[in-house]
C-alpha cells in the first residue's frame, strides 16, 4: 500500500527558506506514469497547488508562486522535495504531497496523500 | 479567489440529498478537462471521492456521484449520513495557468 510521510522545517522565519520532503514506501516514485504534488492549506482555508513533478521530471508549477519554488525527486532514496524561499505570514500552512493520476489524458487527479506537515513562517 | 466556485456550505437533514456545484470556466471545466472531487474530515487529509466527473475509487459508496456538463460540475450525495460532514473539494485542470486548481471548498453540515 502506497503512504507518503512529508517531513522538515515547521517553524521557520520570515525571508528564509522553507526545505520538506516528502518519503514514499509502498512503490516506487518512477514507476508507472504518475505525477508528484506538493498542496498547501492555510489555517481554515481551503487547498492551493503549489506544483508538480511529473515521470519525465518535469515540472510545472503554480504562478503566484512560481518564482519561488524548486520540486525535485531523489530517485535514490524514493523521496520529493520541495523547496520555497522568500517565505511571509502567508505561506504559514499544511503542506500535503500527493501522487497524482489521469484516466483519460485530461488532467491528474490526486488519489494518495500524506498526512500534512504543519509550517510555521515566524517574524 | 479561487478559480473554481463553489458554494461555501450546505446542509441537509439525514437521509436527504445534497448537492454541491463547481462552477469554472472555458478554461478549465469548459474545455473538456476532467473534475475531481475529495473529502476533507476535520483534522485529516483530503480523500479523493471522484474522479474523471463521474468515477467512484473503489470503497466510495454509491451515495456519492459525480457530474458534468459545459463549465459546471456538480456531486451529488444521497442518503445524508452524519458521518458525511465534512469539506468537500472540486479540481480540474486550467491550461491558462498550465497547472491544477480547486474550488474554495464547500462544508457540508448534517442537521
Amino acid at each position: 500500500q502506497l503512504q507518503l510521510q512529508e517531513s522538515g522545517s515547521g517553524l521557520v522565519r520570515a525571508s528564509q527558506t522553507l526545505s520538506l520532503t516528502c518519503a514514499v514506501s509502498g512503490d516506487s516514485i518512477t514507476s508507472g506514469d504518475y505525477s508528484w504534488s506538493w498542496i498547501r492549506q492555510p489555517p481554515g482555508k481551503g487547498l492551493e497547488w503549489i506544483g508538480s513533478i511529473y515521470h519525465s521530471m518535469t515540472t510545472s508549477y503554480n504562478p503566484s508562486l512560481k518564482s519561488r519554488v524548486t520540486m525535485s525527486v531523489d530517485r535514490s532514496k524514493n523521496q520529493l522535495s520541495l523547496k520555497l524561499t522568500s517565505l511571509t505570514a502567508a505561506d504559514t500552512a499544511l503542506y500535503f504531497c500527493a501522487r497524482g493520476d489521469y484516466f483519460d489524458s485530461a488532467g491528474y487527479y490526486f488519489d494518495s496523500w500524506g498526512r500534512g506537515t504543519l509550517v510555521t513562517v515566524s517574524s | 479567489q479561487s478559480v473554481l466556485t463553489q458554494p461555501p456550505s450546505v446542509s441537509g437533514a439525514p437521509g436527504q440529498r445534497v448537492t454541491i456545484s463547481c462552477s469554472g470556466s472555458s478554461s478549465n471545466i469548459g474545455a473538456g478537462y476532467d473534475v475531481h472531487w475529495y473529502q476533507q474530515l476535520p483534522g485529516t487529509a483530503p480523500k479523493l471521492l471522484i474522479y474523471a466527473n463521474s468515477i467512484r475509487p473503489s470503497g466510495v459508496p454509491d451515495r456519492f456521484s459525480g457530474s458534468k456538463s459545459g463549465t459546471l460540475a456538480s456531486l451529488a450525495i444521497t442518503g445524508l449520513q452524519a458521518e458525511d460532514e465534512a469539506d468537500y473539494y472540486c479540481q480540474s485542470y486550467d491550461r491558462s495557468l498550465s497547472g491544477s486548481v480547486f474550488g474554495g471548498g464547500t462544508k457540508l453540515a448534517v442537521l
